[in-house]
Order: structure tokens, then sequence, then C-alpha cells
């Protein structure tokens, strides 16, 4: 069965230290592995879309990385508007879902 | 539309009411998704439309739940004889097609009380 495991649940940094989310996956077959920012009351918003093993993507502070087995989510001196839950999906070749994770909640105190 | 739109944004329903909830997806988008998230939860998948047809429905939890997109476009999600476990956020999202990035809306928060 497919599955997304993040971990922490939740992260507590200061604001300037920088630190990686954990994204791993089990899907048949990856055909795209998503990160998304989630702010409370509001939908998810889309940063990167992961297609092979090796590639990396960057958005201001962020880079997201995939291995053929996890991905992650570095965050460089984190700012408090960083704050946020950050989601990752993973979509396989066995069918059309999109299996999304628990999410890791991260707060940037200032 | 410039992004998903999904209405009403909020919705308070009796114990066995029926609801619809709809969503716009992007202008062009053949894919849509329907998908529930429950509180410090991960969105969980409902239902996958390809054009006007429900190409994959295994996420639906029961029979009380049905989605139609009839037009190949707006989407509708139907819940009937609604339960208090029912209560959660109902997320859109749309695509170019399945290989593709999905977008999603803001929600459709529903409280069943």
């Amino acid at each position: 069965e497919d599955q997304v495991t993040q971990s922490p649940e939740a992260l507590r940094l200061q604001e300037g230290e920088s630190s990686s989310l954990n994204c791993s996956y089990t899907v048949s077959g990856l055909r795209g592995l998503f990160w998304y920012r989630q702010d409370p009351g509001k939908g998810p918003e889309f940063l990167f879309t992961l297609y092979s093993a090796g590639e990396e993507k960057e958005k201001e502070r962020l880079k997201a990385t995939l291995t053929k087995k996890e991905s992650f989510l570095h965050i460089t001196a984190p700012k408090p508007e960083d704050s946020a839950t950050y989601l990752c999906a993973a979509a396989g070749n066995r069918d059309d879902k999109i299996i999304f994770g628990k999410g890791t909640r991260l707060h940037i105190l200032p | 539309g410039a992004g998903v739109s999904q209405t009403p944004s909020n919705k308070v329903t009796e114990k066995g009411k029926y609801v619809e909830l709809r969503c716009d997806p992007i202008s062009g988008h053949t894919a849509l998704y329907w998908y529930r998230q429950s509180l410090g939860q991960g969105p969980e998948f409902l239902i996958y439309f390809q054009g006007t047809g429900a190409a994959d429905d295994s996420g639906l939890p029961n029979d009380r739940f049905f989605a139609v997109r009839p037009e190949g476009s707006v989407s509708t999600l139907k819940i009937q004889r609604t339960e208090r476990g029912d209560s959660a956020v109902y997320l859109c999202a749309s695509s170019l097609d399945r290989r593709n990035t999905i977008y999603f809306g803001e929600g459709s928060w529903l409280t069943v009380v």
C-alpha cells in the first residue's frame, strides 16, 4: 500500500536556525513528489514538485531534495513568516491518487 | 478563474441533513480531486475525476458520499444523512492532467451539529 510519513510532527526553531523536514514515501513507481505549505484556515499552497532521485529545487529560503526513499525540505535561516504546516505528498503509477502525509507543524520564534 | 474556487466556505448543518459542496476548478484543468482534512491530519483522498467521469472513487467512505462533474468543469460533492463524524474541511484541487501538480482551493469547512 502506498504510504507517506513525515517527521517530525512539530518543530520549533529560533529565527535564523536552519533545519530539515523529512518525508519518507513508499509508492509503486513514483511519478511525482510534492511539497505544500498550509497556513491555518487555508488550503494547501503548492511549493515544489520533484520527479526523480537526485533532483533539487529551491525557492527563497526553501530547498527540496529527493532520493529513492525520502525527500527533505531544507529551511535556511528561517523567519517567523515561514511558520506553517508543511505537507508532503506522493503519486505513484499504480493509480491516480496523490497520497499526503500528516504534515510537519513548523513554528519559528522571533 | 485564477484559482480553484469552493463554495460555501463554511457550512453548519444538522445531523441527518443533506449537504452539497461546490468546486470550480482552474480553467482548462481536466483533472479534479476531492480531499477531506480533519484537524491535525493531512488531506485524505476521496475521489478523482478525469473530465466528466470519476476515474477513481475508492476514497469515498461510504454510500452517503457522492460526487458529480457533469460537464467536465464544476464538480459537486454531495453528502446524504450527514453525521457528526463528517465534520471536516473538504478540499478540492485541480490539475491540467494526472501527470501534473495539483492546485487546491481554500476548502469548505463543514460542521455537523
